[in-house]
This record gives structure tokens, C-alpha cells and sequence, in this order.
């Protein structure tokens, strides 16, 4: 049974280019969410997708964007980047049931370097 | 918003002994608190979690208690091995946030043979 996976593993961009990362959810899992992890500090939530829309968004910019395929695995855009956007992106999958819903299992995320 | 304090940011233990880890978190709907563990390079890697239903979980060497009236859990190693060394990370989520997880800030835990 395979885990979450994510594309590429490492990535180096200039100022200004646009990014996008791929996240494939653990079989079973209908629900995709997108984190980012600054060196040094806990993964902070950038939006979750559920049916293909976005659910929930945390504190990021617009630039930041997403999108859910009918499969259930995701990507994350990232416009205009910044240098500070270099970090670890992670990608959580989990299975969206009840009312407590179901784990969270996390990828081994992308490391983006924005130069 | 949630927001989650972890303590202490390192814990320097001998092989062993035992660590404890302690958060705090602000949002009274908060209802699942999971914790993490990850190495260097890796993703986090889930080790065990617990519903608000529940006060206290044990899974072999860890265990997890929660007191929802002061609003605090902790995570509980025994019996310490050298692979027990990793940043480990708390987290709080609600039923109405879709799971969202807001997480502690972490701590790196060595464990000295």
C-alpha cells in the first residue's frame, strides 16, 4: 500500500518564476492538504481540497493556489516567487468520514529554493 | 485561530531515561491532537494520536494524556533508544476546521547513548 508521494523531491527557482508541486494521496485517502515548512519551525497549513474544491485556506497569499483532480491527488502553484517561499512543502493526505474524520499521513514533501 | 505552544524546544536525555513533552492549546474545539516525529529530510511521520474523547492512549514505549479543562497534552517516551532522537511536533485540530492542523513549534530531542 503506498504512501503519499510527492514530485519532484527538490526543486531550485529564481525570484519571480511560478512553481508547481504534485502530491499523490495514500489509497483510500479522498482528501489532500498542503503545508509549509520553513526551516527550523512546525508545517504551517496553506489550504486542504476535498471533492475537488478548496475547504479551508490558512493565512497564505493568492499566489499560493491549488488544485484537486477527480483521482484525488493535488498540485500546488506558487506565482511570483519570493525568497522567502523557500521551504519544505509537505502534502497530507486522509480519508474524510464522520464527523472526526481520519488521520492525517504526510508525504516526504518537496524542498523548493528560491534564489 | 488555534494556536498551539510546545515545550521544551530541546530535550537532551540519557538512553534510557524517560522524555516528556508538553503543549498547550488555546481553541476549547479542539478535538483531535495528534503528534509527529521527523528526521532529518523526511516528512512527519504520525506516532500516535487522541480524541478529546479519550484522556490517555498508550502504544508500547509512548503514551499520550490530554486534560481538556486546562487545555493540555503530552507526549510521554519510556525507555529512550538513540532512534527516539528527531524533532517531534504536536498538533490541535477541530471538527470545523476540516481537520486542519495547527502545530506546536517543536522539539529536538536527543537521546545520548
Amino acid at each position: 500500500d503506498a504512501g503519499v508521494t510527492q514530485s519532484p523531491t527538490h526543486l531550485i527557482k529564481t525570484r519571480g518564476q511560478q512553481v508547481t508541486l504534485r502530491c499523490s494521496p495514500k489509497s483510500g485517502h479522498d482528501t489532500v492538504s498542503w503545508y509549509q515548512q520553513a526551516l527550523g519551525q512546525g508545517p504551517q497549513f496553506i489550504f486542504q481540497y476535498y471533492e475537488e474544491e478548496e475547504r479551508q485556506r490558512g493565512n497564505f497569499p493568492d499566489r499560493f493556489s491549488g488544485h484537486q483532480f477527480p483521482n484525488y491527488s493535488s498540485e500546488l502553484n506558487v506565482n511570483a516567487l519570493l525568497l522567502g517561499d523557500s521551504a519544505l512543502y509537505l502534502c497530507a493526505s486522509r480519508r474524510t468520514t464522520g464527523t472526526l474524520g481520519e488521520t492525517q499521513y504526510f508525504g516526504p514533501g518537496t524542498r523548493l529554493l528560491v534564489l | 485561530g488555534e494556536n498551539v505552544e510546545q515545550h521544551p524546544s530541546t530535550l537532551s536525555v540519557q538512553e534510557g531515561d524517560s522524555a516528556v513533552i508538553k503543549c498547550t492549546y488555546s481553541d476549547s474545539a479542539s478535538n483531535y491532537f495528534p503528534w509527529y516525529k521527523q528526521e532529518l529530510g523526511k516528512g512527519p511521520q504520525l506516532i500516535i494520536d487522541i480524541r478529546s474523547n479519550v484522556g490517555e492512549k498508550k502504544d508500547q514505549r509512548i503514551a499520550v494524556t490530554l486534560n481538556k479543562t486546562a487545555k493540555h497534552f503530552s507526549l510521554h517516551i519510556t525507555e529512550t533508544q538513540p532512534e527516539d532522537s528527531a524533532v517531534y511536533f504536536c498538533a490541535a485540530s477541530s471538527t470545523d476546521s476540516w481537520g486542519k492542523l495547527q502545530f506546536g513549534a517543536g522539539t529536538q530531542v536527543v537521546v545520548t547513548p
